[in-house]
Protein backbone atom coordinates (compact mmCIF):
# COMPACT_ATOMS: atom_id res chain seq x y z
CA UNK A 1 0.00 0.00 0.00
CA UNK A 2 1.56 3.57 -0.85
CA UNK A 3 1.99 5.45 2.06
CA UNK A 4 3.83 8.11 3.87
CA UNK A 5 4.33 7.49 7.56
CA UNK A 6 5.36 9.40 10.35
CA UNK A 7 6.55 9.01 13.58
CA UNK A 8 5.89 9.62 16.43
CA UNK A 9 2.60 10.68 16.04
CA UNK A 10 2.10 12.14 19.53
CA UNK A 11 5.34 13.48 21.90
CA UNK A 12 5.31 15.76 24.60
CA UNK A 13 9.11 17.18 25.57
CA UNK A 14 10.69 19.62 27.14
CA UNK A 15 12.32 23.19 25.98
CA UNK A 16 15.75 22.32 24.55
CA UNK A 17 15.58 18.78 23.83
CA UNK A 18 16.71 17.75 21.12
CA UNK A 19 14.46 15.79 18.92
CA UNK A 20 13.61 14.17 15.30
CA UNK A 21 10.55 13.10 13.72
CA UNK A 22 10.88 10.44 10.70
CA UNK A 23 9.26 10.28 7.75
CA UNK A 24 9.25 7.70 5.35
CA UNK A 25 7.30 6.89 2.17
CA UNK A 26 7.35 3.99 -0.35
CA UNK A 27 6.29 5.34 -3.61
CA UNK A 28 9.44 6.14 -4.55
CA UNK A 29 8.60 9.82 -5.00
CA UNK A 30 11.37 12.65 -6.04
CA UNK A 31 9.40 15.37 -3.64
CA UNK A 32 9.02 15.16 0.18
CA UNK A 33 7.92 18.27 2.11
CA UNK A 34 7.38 19.16 6.06
CA UNK A 35 4.18 21.07 6.78
CA UNK A 36 2.86 22.43 10.07
CA UNK A 37 -0.96 23.06 10.92
CA UNK A 38 -1.54 25.48 13.35
CA UNK A 39 -5.30 27.45 14.67
CA UNK A 40 -5.85 30.37 12.46
CA UNK A 41 -2.62 30.17 10.79
CA UNK A 42 -3.93 26.76 8.92
CA UNK A 43 -0.70 24.41 7.17
CA UNK A 44 2.21 26.29 6.25
CA UNK A 45 5.67 24.72 4.80
CA UNK A 46 8.73 24.49 6.89
CA UNK A 47 11.05 22.55 4.27
CA UNK A 48 10.84 20.47 1.29
CA UNK A 49 13.31 18.85 -0.59
CA UNK A 50 13.41 17.78 -4.99
CA UNK A 51 15.68 14.98 -4.59
CA UNK A 52 18.56 13.22 -2.45
CA UNK A 53 20.66 16.03 -1.00
CA UNK A 54 18.61 18.73 -2.15
CA UNK A 55 16.29 21.04 -0.05
CA UNK A 56 15.20 24.18 0.26
CA UNK A 57 13.56 26.67 2.83
CA UNK A 58 9.58 26.76 2.66
CA UNK A 59 7.59 30.08 4.62
CA UNK A 60 9.08 28.72 8.47
CA UNK A 61 12.17 27.42 8.31
CA UNK A 62 13.30 28.58 11.63
CA UNK A 63 14.40 26.59 14.12
CA UNK A 64 14.37 23.47 11.99
CA UNK A 65 16.52 21.07 10.02
CA UNK A 66 16.19 18.29 7.68
CA UNK A 67 18.37 15.93 5.90
CA UNK A 68 17.47 14.09 2.68
CA UNK A 69 20.30 11.22 2.19
CA UNK A 70 17.99 8.87 0.90
CA UNK A 71 14.94 8.74 -1.44
CA UNK A 72 12.66 7.44 0.83
CA UNK A 73 13.32 9.55 4.44
CA UNK A 74 13.27 12.76 5.00
CA UNK A 75 13.48 13.54 8.79
CA UNK A 76 12.74 16.86 10.41
CA UNK A 77 15.32 17.99 13.23
CA UNK A 78 14.49 20.03 16.03
CA UNK A 79 17.76 21.23 17.73
CA UNK A 80 16.27 22.73 20.24
CA UNK A 81 13.12 22.67 20.57
CA UNK A 82 11.22 25.81 22.06
CA UNK A 83 7.17 26.16 23.49
CA UNK A 84 6.22 27.96 19.83
CA UNK A 85 7.12 24.75 17.94
CA UNK A 86 4.11 23.14 19.72
CA UNK A 87 1.70 22.00 16.57
CA UNK A 88 0.67 18.95 14.31
CA UNK A 89 3.03 18.70 11.90
CA UNK A 90 3.02 16.61 8.58
CA UNK A 91 5.12 15.29 6.16
CA UNK A 92 3.98 14.85 2.10
CA UNK A 93 5.62 13.60 -1.13
CA UNK A 94 4.97 13.40 -4.23
CA UNK A 95 5.90 12.29 -7.96
CA UNK A 96 6.03 14.81 -11.22
CA UNK A 97 5.06 17.80 -10.72
CA UNK A 98 1.40 17.58 -11.89
CA UNK A 99 0.36 14.61 -9.41
CA UNK A 100 -1.04 15.09 -6.36
CA UNK A 101 0.84 15.30 -2.42
CA UNK A 102 0.51 12.35 -0.20
CA UNK A 103 0.53 12.93 3.14
CA UNK A 104 1.26 10.96 6.23
CA UNK A 105 -1.30 11.20 9.52
CA UNK A 106 0.60 13.87 11.19
CA UNK A 107 2.73 14.14 14.70
CA UNK A 108 1.15 16.47 17.34
CA UNK A 109 4.25 17.79 19.21
CA UNK A 110 4.30 19.45 22.35
CA UNK A 111 7.06 21.28 23.76
CA UNK A 112 6.47 22.21 27.40
CA UNK B 1 3.27 36.55 -1.13
CA UNK B 2 1.09 33.81 -2.81
CA UNK B 3 -2.69 33.80 -0.86
CA UNK B 4 -5.26 31.73 -0.76
CA UNK B 5 -8.78 32.38 0.72
CA UNK B 6 -11.39 29.77 1.79
CA UNK B 7 -15.10 31.37 1.86
CA UNK B 8 -16.79 30.14 4.28
CA UNK B 9 -15.13 29.14 6.88
CA UNK B 10 -17.75 26.81 8.17
CA UNK B 11 -20.72 25.62 6.51
CA UNK B 12 -23.73 23.51 7.59
CA UNK B 13 -25.78 21.48 5.26
CA UNK B 14 -29.00 18.80 5.52
CA UNK B 15 -28.01 15.75 3.65
CA UNK B 16 -29.26 15.58 0.22
CA UNK B 17 -28.13 19.12 -0.68
CA UNK B 18 -25.48 20.05 -3.62
CA UNK B 19 -23.16 22.41 -2.22
CA UNK B 20 -20.40 24.61 -3.71
CA UNK B 21 -17.17 25.75 -1.31
CA UNK B 22 -15.43 28.40 -3.11
CA UNK B 23 -11.48 28.86 -3.09
CA UNK B 24 -9.77 32.11 -4.47
CA UNK B 25 -6.26 32.84 -5.09
CA UNK B 26 -3.90 36.28 -5.99
CA UNK B 27 -1.66 34.43 -8.19
CA UNK B 28 -2.69 33.89 -12.23
CA UNK B 29 0.35 32.13 -12.95
CA UNK B 30 -0.68 29.27 -11.68
CA UNK B 31 0.67 25.29 -11.99
CA UNK B 32 -1.92 23.73 -10.34
CA UNK B 33 -4.91 23.63 -8.04
CA UNK B 34 -5.20 21.25 -5.60
CA UNK B 35 -8.52 20.11 -3.13
CA UNK B 36 -8.03 18.28 -0.40
CA UNK B 37 -9.98 16.70 2.74
CA UNK B 38 -8.99 16.47 6.27
CA UNK B 39 -10.88 14.51 9.09
CA UNK B 40 -10.28 15.20 12.72
CA UNK B 41 -6.96 13.77 13.81
CA UNK B 42 -6.05 12.83 10.58
CA UNK B 43 -3.68 13.66 7.69
CA UNK B 44 -4.97 15.20 3.79
CA UNK B 45 -6.21 13.16 1.58
CA UNK B 46 -6.17 14.53 -2.28
CA UNK B 47 -9.57 14.98 -3.94
CA UNK B 48 -9.12 16.38 -6.94
CA UNK B 49 -5.79 17.77 -8.99
CA UNK B 50 -6.72 20.74 -11.77
CA UNK B 51 -3.64 21.24 -13.96
CA UNK B 52 -3.42 25.06 -15.65
CA UNK B 53 -4.39 24.00 -18.93
CA UNK B 54 -7.96 22.13 -17.63
CA UNK B 55 -10.79 23.88 -16.47
CA UNK B 56 -12.36 21.21 -14.42
CA UNK B 57 -11.64 17.68 -13.01
CA UNK B 58 -14.86 15.32 -12.06
CA UNK B 59 -14.33 12.18 -9.30
CA UNK B 60 -17.85 10.69 -8.74
CA UNK B 61 -20.26 13.21 -6.88
CA UNK B 62 -17.15 15.97 -6.83
CA UNK B 63 -16.14 18.53 -9.43
CA UNK B 64 -13.63 20.99 -9.03
CA UNK B 65 -13.74 23.92 -11.80
CA UNK B 66 -10.73 26.57 -12.56
CA UNK B 67 -11.12 29.75 -13.65
CA UNK B 68 -7.70 31.20 -13.96
CA UNK B 69 -8.52 34.35 -14.65
CA UNK B 70 -10.48 35.61 -12.13
CA UNK B 71 -8.11 33.94 -9.67
CA UNK B 72 -10.66 31.21 -8.54
CA UNK B 73 -11.66 27.69 -7.92
CA UNK B 74 -14.96 26.05 -6.86
CA UNK B 75 -15.59 22.59 -5.73
CA UNK B 76 -19.29 21.44 -6.13
CA UNK B 77 -20.49 18.06 -4.13
CA UNK B 78 -23.82 16.69 -5.10
CA UNK B 79 -25.88 14.83 -3.12
CA UNK B 80 -24.59 15.04 0.27
CA UNK B 81 -23.90 12.82 2.65
CA UNK B 82 -22.83 12.94 6.43
CA UNK B 83 -19.84 10.71 5.22
CA UNK B 84 -18.91 14.18 3.58
CA UNK B 85 -18.25 16.13 6.89
CA UNK B 86 -14.72 16.97 6.88
CA UNK B 87 -12.57 20.25 6.64
CA UNK B 88 -11.92 21.04 2.58
CA UNK B 89 -8.94 22.64 1.84
CA UNK B 90 -7.50 23.99 -1.43
CA UNK B 91 -3.79 25.01 -2.56
CA UNK B 92 -2.39 26.53 -5.16
CA UNK B 93 0.90 25.61 -6.76
CA UNK B 94 2.81 28.43 -8.51
CA UNK B 95 4.48 28.40 -12.07
CA UNK B 96 8.12 27.62 -11.48
CA UNK B 97 8.17 26.90 -7.49
CA UNK B 98 7.78 23.71 -5.40
CA UNK B 99 5.52 25.18 -2.91
CA UNK B 100 1.90 24.43 -2.64
CA UNK B 101 0.10 27.29 -0.81
CA UNK B 102 -2.87 26.49 1.74
CA UNK B 103 -6.41 28.20 2.19
CA UNK B 104 -7.26 27.94 5.51
CA UNK B 105 -10.27 25.56 5.27
CA UNK B 106 -13.79 24.97 5.21
CA UNK B 107 -15.29 23.11 7.69
CA UNK B 108 -18.08 21.12 6.50
CA UNK B 109 -21.10 19.39 8.48
CA UNK B 110 -23.75 17.58 6.72
CA UNK B 111 -26.92 16.93 8.81
CA UNK B 112 -28.80 13.57 8.95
Amino acid sequence: EAQVTQNPRYLITVTGKKLTVTCSQNMNHEYMSWYRQDPGLGLRQIYYSMNVEVTDKGDVPEGYKVSRKEKRNFPLILESPSPNQTSLYFCASRGHSNQPQHFGDGTRLSIL
Amino acid sequence: KQEVTQIPAALSVPEGENLVLNCSFTDSAIYNLQWFRQDPGKGLTSLLLIQSSQREQTSGRLNASLDKSSGRSTLYIAASQPGDSATYLCAHSGAGSYQLTFGKGTKLSVIP
